[in-house]
């Protein structure tokens, strides 16, 4: 099956810079790329999703890149701010039935 | 903003009882799903329900699992004899139509002694 792989697992960014995760996924039929945020005791909120006919997508100061020939995606987060601080989470999935393999989540801390 | 709503939000049980999680997913939604998160561990996927059947359901989603839509708004998760290793973080997910687009409650979290 799907296996998700996540890096780094905690990353601490300056207000301002920039931040990036990584994930690698196994299945090369794997269609829909996912991101979501989970704040501390709430559920994962999605904030950008990608599919497999596009390499990049945008919205304002979030960005997701797609390689399909490496199996690899990545979450761009720019002028970072404090609120942004959460675990984010990437996940594929092999249909459009909603089930969403996770990878394990990065902790992200924005630091003022 | 329409959302997933859960309850409860926290729920103390002993070894070997039943435990029923529910969820009331966005009104015009038409697939359901329950994800789990052992502390510390990745979201993972145990079933997936539509048109009042299970659509696809993972290992874990083993016999002592159950779902069911009693009426049209709730959508309940029953696990008839609670592990200690149920542990965990169970989070509701509904979706309009099957783009893979999940929108997740806050989550029930189970916690067996």
């Amino acid at each position: 099956g799907e296996n998700v792989e996540q890096h780094p697992s905690t990353l601490s960014v300056q207000e301002g810079d920039s931040a990036v995760i990584k994930c690698t996924y196994s299945d090369s039929a794997s269609n829909y790329f996912p991101w979501y945020k989970q704040e501390l005791g709430k559920g994962p909120q999605l904030i950008i999703d990608i599919r497999s006919n596009v390499g990049e997508k945008k919205d304002q100061r979030i960005a997701v890149t797609l390689n399909k020939t490496a199996k690899h995606f990545s979450l761009h987060i720019t002028e970072t701010q404090p609120e942004d601080s959460a675990v984010y989470f990437c996940a594929a999935s092999t249909d459009s039935w909603g089930k969403l393999q996770f990878g394990a989540g990065t902790q992200v801390v924005v630091t003022p | 903003e329409p959302e997933v709503t859960q309850t409860p939000s926290h729920q103390v049980t002993q070894m070997g009882q039943e435990v029923i999680l529910r969820c009331v997913p966005i009104s015009n939604h038409l697939y359901f799903y329950w994800y789990r998160q052992i502390l510390g561990q990745k979201v993972e996927f145990l079933v997936s329900f539509y048109n009042n059947e299970i659509s696809e359901k993972s290992e874990i989603f083993d016999d002592q699992f159950s779902v069911e839509r009693p009426d049209g708004s709730n959508f309940t998760l029953k696990i008839r004899s609670t592990k200690l290793e149920d542990s965990a973080m169970y989070f509701c997910a509904s979706t309009v139509g099957n783009t893979g687009e999940l929108f997740f409650g806050e989550g029930s979290r189970l916690t067996v002694l």
